[in-house]
Parts: structure tokens; C-alpha cells; sequence
């Protein structure tokens, strides 16, 4: 099983759309969760830090389950400037492990 | 906060020949520093580790190595390319010891 795992997609939505992502982990004792975003050809950044209780920053819901070890990310209202691959991410022993991304594509 | 530089940003290079990506990193200290790969449509793949000049840790058995000779100065090397070392190759940083990185901006190796 691999540490982090992604639904690859690729999620092709209209415009105002909302779309859901999720993530699952494997390591229980993992303390750190993050959302990142990859433009094409492009270094990854950080979109937001997923929190326990949940966060949210505009457009975007970050949502965490401990019990069932996933994560999740969600766009409401989505852009075309929204189109990327978003990169979920976990603490390892001395690392983050990234998982494989998911590529979204809002179109007109 | 912190600017991490890479180069080169894009090399073609033979099977064979010899490699040396450097990473430096501007605006902290005693930073952790990574180097990951991404494989073509794939995920991020972690290289190497460094908590400090000199500590290097590897994450998988390959063709490349890593050092740190400076603090904020990350080197990536293979004495001998392969095929499948052709990638991106990002180094990352996480100054504030929360797991939070920041990345250069690349580069790009193709081994033909």
C-alpha cells in the first residue's frame, strides 16, 4: 500500500462547479497534513495546512479524518485558474510524503 | 522568508556522463533541505534528506548521491547517468521546522 494515495483523475468540471478530492494515509502516527498545488512543468506550493478541526480559506474547505486516516480538499465556485494538480501531503518519520496528485481542469 | 535557487534549470546529458544539480537557499538558517524527483505524470518521489552539513539520508538504493557542504548550499550528484534518472528534480526547504516546504523552481534533466 502506498503511503499516500490520490484518485489520479483527471476531474474535468464547468466553471462554478464545486469538486471534492480525497486523500488516505497510511501512517497512523503522521502529525502534518497539507494540500499543494502544481501548475504544469512548474515547482509545487503550498495551497493551505489541513487542521484537525477542519479550515477553510475562501474558495477552499480542507476537512481531516483521523479515525479513517484520509483528507480532504474541497473547491467550491471553481475558476478556470483553478486547473492544476493538487498534491496532498503527510508527515513521515523526517519527511513529508507526497501523494501522486490529482489534475483537475475547469473549462468554460 | 526563504528564496531557494536551483541550477541549472534544464540539461540534456548522455548516458554515462556525470551530474551535479546545486541547490542554495536564501533568508534562513539551519534549514532542512530535500531533494525529491518526479518522474514524467508521476508523483513526487523523496531523494534525500539533510538536518545539517554533513547528514545526509537516503531514501532509496540509486545511481545518485547527495551532499551538504554548507549550510544552506544542497548538492545533488550521480558519477554515471541512466535513462531512468531522467526527471524533475526539485529541491525543497523547511526553515520553520513545521513541516511546511518551499520549493526552487526546478530543474529539468533528460538522459539520452
Amino acid at each position: 500500500r502506498k503511503e499516500v494515495e490520490q484518485d489520479p483523475g483527471p476531474f474535468n468540471v464547468p466553471e462554478g462547479a464545486t469538486v471534492a478530492f480525497n486523500c488516505t494515509y497510511s501512517n497512523s502516527a503522521s502529525q502534518s497534513f497539507f494540500w499543494y498545488r502544481q501548475d504544469c512543468r512548474k515547482e509545487p506550493k503550498l495551497l493551505m495546512s489541513v487542521y484537525s478541526s477542519g479550515n477553510e480559506d475562501g474558495r477552499f474547505t480542507a476537512q481531516l479524518n483521523r479515525a479513517s486516516q484520509y483528507i480532504s480538499l474541497l473547491i467550491r465556485d471553481s475558476k478556470l485558474s483553478d486547473s492544476a494538480t493538487y498534491l496532498c501531503v503527510v508527515n513521515g518519520n523526517n519527511d513529508m510524503r507526497f501523494g501522486a496528485g490529482t489534475r483537475l481542469t475547469v473549462k468554460p | 522568508s526563504q528564496t531557494i535557487h536551483q541550477w541549472p534549470a534544464t540539461l540534456v546529458q548522455p548516458v554515462g556522463s556525470p551530474l551535479s544539480l546545486e541547490c542554495t537557499v536564501e533568508g534562513t538558517s539551519n534549514p532542512n533541505l530535500y531533494w525529491y524527483r518526479q518522474a514524467a505524470g508521476r508523483g513526487l518521489q523523496l531523494l534525500f534528506y539533510s538536518v545539517g552539513i554533513g547528514q545526509i539520508s537516503s531514501e532509496v538504493p540509486q545511481n545518485l548521491s547527495a551532499s551538504r557542504p554548507q549550510d544552506r548550499q544542497f548538492i545533488l550528484s550521480s558519477k554515471k547517468l541512466l535513462l531512468s534518472d531522467s526527471g524533475f528534480y526539485l529541491c525543497a526547504c523547511d526553515s520553520s521546522g513545521a513541516n511546511v516546504l518551499t520549493f526552487g523552481a526546478g530543474s529539468r534533466l533528460t538522459v539520452l
